[in-house]
């Protein structure tokens, strides 16, 4: 069945260290790629998406390329803030309604 | 911004109670959902709800777990009779559009469910 994998936390960085969460994923055909955040006490709120094959969704300074071939969907930025510490989910949904969410990887950033 | 709103955050209930989460959608949306948190687990997905029906569930969501829209802007999850596995952050979702796997979920900001 479709299933994403997503890197293990917790990761802590310095403020303006480049960010990379890795995220793979399992599913039949070509589904939708998201990567959600959670903030403290806020519920998942909508980071950034890609519907096809080599798409880049970005958003914030953060950006993920929907790799069919690698079947990855990582996570990137490239100078990280304070304000970006947080919980984040990669996600899939194929053919119906139902979300895939990896376990989640949480960031802290230090200054 | 609208946004799904969640009542309570943390609800402590005792095993072999019944206990009912809130969710108040985005008001235009049409489409609902529950998903539920494990602590160090995947947010997995549980049930859809469009049209005042279960349109999809998942077979985590057994004869213990039902689902209501009992006015026009409240949506319900009910556990009938909570187990210790039960303890969960449970997130509510709803979207506008359906179909094609490409609708935009918004999420509340979940319960903590704790059954001892």
């Amino acid at each position: 069945g479709d299933s994403v994998t997503q890197m293990e936390g917790p990761v802590t960085l310095s403020e303006e260290a480049f960010l990379t969460i890795n995220c793979t994923y399992t599913a039949t055909g070509y589904p939708s790629l998201f990567w959600y955040v959670q903030y403290p006490g806020e519920g998942l709120q909508l980071l950034l998406k890609a519907t096809k094959a080599d798409d880049k969704g970005s958003n914030k300074g953060f950006e993920a390329t929907y790799r069919k071939e690698t079947t990855s969907f990582h996570l990137e930025k490239g100078s990280v803030q304070v304000s970006d510490s947080a919980v984040y989910f990669c996600a899939l949904v194929n053919t119906g309604n139902q979300f895939y969410f990896g376990t989640g990887t949480s960031l802290t950033v230090i200054p | 911004e609208p946004e799904v709103t969640q009542t309570p955050s943390h609800q402590v209930t005792q095993m072999g109670q019944e206990v009912i989460l809130r969710c108040v959608p985005i008001s235009n949306h049409l489409y609902f959902y529950w998903y539920r948190q494990i602590l160090g687990q995947k947010v997995e997905f549980l049930v859809s709800f469009y049209n005042n029906e279960i349109s999809e569930k998942s077979e985590i969501f057994d004869d213990q777990f039902s689902v209501e829209r009992p006015d026009g802007s409240n949506f319900t999850l009910k556990i009938r009779s909570t187990k210790l596995e039960d303890s969960a952050m449970y997130f509510c979702a709803s979207s506008r559009d359906r179909g094609n796997g490409k609708n935009i979920q918004y999420f509340g900001a979940g319960t903590r469910l704790s059954v001892l």
